[in-house]
């Protein structure tokens, strides 16, 4: 079975632009969900998707925003970027979602670097 | 609300030694308590989990963590370290709450394997 896979890789953008990433579940899983890491602020919580529906989100501005596709593919979108947007940013699917407290399967991630 | 704090950001260890990576909890109810680990250029894995079951959690690599609910601690051990274990590890607690579910991440700890 194919693991998460998260595209692209690395990513340079200039600040006041926009970025969407993309993250490919586990096949059969139906929940993705978001989180940028970055040295300071470790792991922070983006948001769920769940049968494309936002099910939770974390304490994000508006500029981060996400949907889900009917094939549990899922996107995240960033605009007006900031410099403070630079991070990796991992997806982590799983079969059921939240709240059922499985486990997580985590794709290797996006580096984003915002010069 | 709940938290996690990691003591630690840094611990290095000679290979064949104890490994011992301290985690914290803080939460309203019953816990829900992971570690993952991540290796270099690659996304979070699960080592173990907790959910109420019983309180010394086996994982995978050697690893075992035990709940102390009186301590609120969660702390990861392996009795005799391998160079292969540096990484970086992350505790997490999480409970069944629902649409408010949110599975929160400690800074992470950055195990050291001294040959």
């Amino acid at each position: 079975k194919a693991g998460v896979t998260q595209t692209p890789r690395y990513l340079i953008k200039t600040r006041g632009q926009q970025v969407t990433l993309s993250c490919s579940p586990i096949s059969g899983h139906r929940s993705v969900s978001w989180y940028q890491q970055t040295p300071g602020q470790g792991l922070q919580f983006l948001f769920e998707y769940f049968s494309e529906t936002q099910r939770n989100k974390g304490n994000f501005p508006g500029r981060f925003s996400g949907r889900q596709f009917s094939n549990s593919r899922s996107e995240m979108n960033v605009s007006t970027l900031e410099l403070g947007d630079s991070a990796l940013y991992l997806c982590a699917s799983s079969a059921l979602g939240s709240t059922t407290n499985e486990k997580l399967f985590f794709g290797s991630g996006t580096q984003l670097s915002v010069l | 609300a709940q938290s996690v704090t990691q003591l630690g950001s840094h611990v290095s260890v000679s290979e064949g030694a104890l490994v011992l990576l301290r985690c914290n909890y803080s939460s309203s109810v019953p816990p829900y308590l992971f570690w993952y680990v991540q290796y270099p250029n690659q996304g979070l894995q699960l080592l173990l989990k907790y959910t109420s079951a019983a309180t010394l959690v086996k994982g995978i690599n050697g690893f075992e963590a035990e709940f102390k609910k009186s301590e609120t601690s969660f702390h990861l051990t392996k009795p005799s370290a391998h160079m292969s274990d540096a990484a970086e590890y992350f505790c997490a607690v999480s409970h069944s709450g629902g649409s408010n579910y949110k599975l929160t991440f400690g800074k992470g700890t950055l195990l050291t394997v001294n040959p």
